[in-house]
């Protein structure tokens, strides 16, 4: 099975401020990687496809890009309305994996 | 406008069995594979099952394998996730969700899951 590893876990920021978040795969998973933001007592929303594609209603200061196995998600500016849990999600295969999450507050 | 209205859920007693359902509108739900996501109390989210548009391929978790079987409904825009030998892990919000293609082919399908369900607790005590 695909194995994701994200980091950081957790992170406080202060609003402005460019954060980065990180997503590693165990093998090869080509451009198959996707991420979501999750707030408390809410679903999920998927935030970026294949690994740089914005979904609609999501503000341009989110991006995602890839090197190799390494994927990255970028918020230009921290804004308060983007606290919550980011998870990066692999759908290479038929048996699909997130990363443990990441934990965004403000500073 | 796609939505997933879920329903099930509530508190079992270890190895019991449990079903959930998830009534999709908005959308040919014949069109779409969907699948079922959960999320651990203080944990992340974990991929549960997914199954084709036609619903003729499922796919499980390891975790669920063997206790879980997922199905659908097209006629009534339907999805299930029906859970036999429930075990206190098994504790969680279960999310219904919708993937963007009709198959599941490795390397070639999305995978993404496009919209959700507003997630249905389910808690294994005794």
């Amino acid at each position: 099975d695909i194995q994701m590893t994200q980091s950081p876990s957790s992170l406080s920021a202060s609003v402005g401020d460019r954060v980065i978040i990180t997503c590693r795969a165990s093998q090869n998973i080509d451009y198959y990687l996707n991420w979501y933001h999750h707030k408390p007592g809410k679903a999920p929303q998927l935030l970026i496809s294949a690994v740089s594609t914005l979904e609609s209603g999501f503000p341009s200061r989110f991006s995602g890009s890839a090197s190799g196995t390494d994927f990255t998600l970028t918020i230009s500016s921290l804004q308060p309305e983007d606290v919550g849990t980011y998870y990066c999600q692999q759908s290479y295969g038929t048996s699909y994996s997130f990363g443990q999450g990441t934990k965004v507050e403000i500073k | 406008e796609v939505q997933l209205l879920q329903s099930g859920g509530g508190l079992i007693q270890p190895g019991g069995s449990l079903r959930l359902s998830c009534a999709a509108s908005g959308l040919t739900f014949r069109s779409y594979a969907m699948a079922w996501v959960r999320q651990a109390p203080g944990k992340g989210l974990e991929w549960v099952s997914t199954i084709s548009g036609s619903g003729s391929d499922t796919y499980y978790a390891d975790s669920v394998q063997g206790r879980f079987t997922i199905s659908r409904d097209n006629s009534r825009s339907t999805l299930y996730l029906y859970m036999h030998n429930l075990r206190a892990e098994d504790t969680a919000i279960y999310y219904c969700a919708k993937l963007p293609d009709v198959v599941i082919v490795p390397a070639a399908s999305r995978g993404y899951f496009d919209y959700w369900g507003q997630g249905a607790l389910v808690t294994v005590s005794s």
